[in-house]
């Protein structure tokens, strides 16, 4: 398996402009978050889903942010418009979520935004 | 609600000394408690888990960690530094959601 793969790996971006994000999951994986980090304020979930569903979307920082998961090999995370505050690296990762035991997550490579 | 709390934001140790990462957890159940390694500009992978089995955990590397309920902690040690241990490790807690709570980071440095 090829892992979790993000694309692009590195953008940059002017502020306003809109921005995507790209996820492909591990096959066969029933839960995908995506997460941002910063040097500030660390990683921080904003959202996951479970078998394509939103789950908890408590991390989105406001209504510029949305995710959509159109089916369980594809996500995407846009930001429109877009601002400075919102340069940081976001990883998407899977895992294979399981009504008990510990949910072992698999991160991709991380999407570097920089906003100007 | 659960939480960790890594106690040092920057460690530095000489190659082939011992490596103590420090974590505490607050959880009002059992916890399912992790550590993820990160290296420069890459995404985190795991190091090893623990879920209520084995109190020491082994994992990659060389790595391990004990669990230790009546100190809330879950430190991570290795025997001997190498180098290409140098990046940044979180303590992470898994919630009742199943959902990753993770720690600020420690930064490891080795040096030659």
């Amino acid at each position: 398996d090829a892992g979790v793969i993000q694309s692009p790996r590195h953008e940059v971006t002017e502020m306003g402009q809109e921005v995507t994000l790209r996820c492909k999951p591990i096959s066969g994986h029933n839960s995908l978050f995506w997460y941002r980090q910063t040097m500030m304020r660390g990683l921080e979930l904003l959202i996951y889903f479970n078998n394509n569903v939103p789950i908890d979307d408590s991390g989105m920082p406001e209504d510029r942010f949305s995710a959509k998961m159109p089916n369980a090999s594809f996500s995407t995370l846009k930001i429109q418009p877009s601002e400075p505050r919102d340069s940081a690296v976001y990883f998407c990762a899977s895992s294979l979520a399981r009504s008990s035991g510990a949910n072992v997550l698999t991160f991709g490579a991380g999407s570097r935004l920089t906003v100007l | 609600a659960q939480s960790v709390t890594q106690l040092d934001s920057h460690v530095s140790v000489s190659e082939g000394t011992p490596v103590l990462l420090r974590c505490n957890y607050s959880s009002s159940y059992s916890p399912s408690l992790f550590w993820y390694v990160q290296h420069p500009n890459k995404g985190l992978q795991l190091l090893l888990k623990y879920t209520s089995a084995a109190t020491l955990v082994k994992g990659i590397n060389g790595f391990e960690a004990e669990f230790k309920k009546s100190e809330t902690s879950f430190h991570l040690t290795k025997p001997s530094a190498h180098m290409s241990d140098a990046a940044e490790y979180f303590c992470v807690v898994s919630d009742t959601t199943g959902k990753l709570i993770f720690g600020q980071g420690t930064t490891l440095q080795v040096k030659p």
